[in-house]
């Protein structure tokens, strides 16, 4: 079975820093990839997402992520965090055309200090 | 441009009650789906739906019943609810086929509290 997994449960970083939150997954042939992020109070808005080619993604709000198949990772990348940055990120492995197996992770929580 | 809508937003219930939650899409899409969301487990998938008139269960199914007698309209019931059924719930949508499946439009979540 497929399964994802964020070992960060909480990050705390200084505004105008850099950051990268770790996902890794785990399934048997190549899988799609997505990132979400859950504003407080709010449903989850899709960062960005992997399906095939080019292993680094572009993503809204300046994220990237980056696709490495022989560490079964997908981590996201900021290189300058912004206040609004602030909170829950998830991590979420699909297998190719399947609509109902979108597994998440459990979620990382970010903190940005002044 | 609404989205996914979700009602209630917040309930309260005591054990035993039943009730439904209520989500509306307005983006044409064929897959919807209901996740709870608990403290350190991510989101688990309840129920979702291909199409109208479908719906399979997902990862958490017991206690929960589904419907979508309109392909705009996906449906939670819960028949008695018990304090484990305490939780955020969301609906989602997406566009059928391919990768489009997986990209999903969530709601802003309903928050339920099982006394």
């Amino acid at each position: 079975a497929q399964s994802v997994t964020q070992p960060d449960i909480h990050i705390t970083v200084s505004e105008g820093a850099s950051l990268e939150l770790r996902c890794n997954y785990s399934y048997g042939a190549t899988p799609y990839l997505f990132w979400y992020v859950q504003s407080p109070g709010q449903g989850l808005q899709l960062l960005l997402k992997y399906f095939s080619g080019d292993t680094l993604v572009q993503g809204i709000k300046g994220f990237e992520a980056e696709f490495k198949r022989s560490q079964s990772s997908f981590n996201l990348r900021k290189p300058s965090v912004h206040w609004s940055d602030a909170a829950e990120y998830f991590c979420a492995v699909a297998g190719v055309g399947s609509a109902r197996q979108l597994t998440f992770g459990s979620g990382t929580q970010l903190t940005v200090l002044p | 441009n609404a989205g996914v809508t979700q009602t209630p937003k917040f309930r309260v219930l005591k054990t035993g009650q039943s009730m439904t939650l209520l989500c509306a899409q307005d983006m044409n899409h064929e897959y919807m789906y209901w996740y709870r969301q608990d403290p350190g487990m991510g989101l688990r998938l309840i129920h979702y739906s291909v199409g109208e008139g479908t719906t399979a269960k997902g990862e958490v199914p017991d206690g929960y019943n589904v419907s979508r007698l309109k392909k705009q309209n996906f449906l939670l019931g819960l028949e008695s609810a018990a304090p484990s059924q305490t939780s955020v719930y969301f609906c989602a949508s997406s566009y059928s086929g391919g990768g489009g499946a997986n990209v999903l439009t969530f709601g802003a979540g309903s928050r339920l509290t099982v006394l």
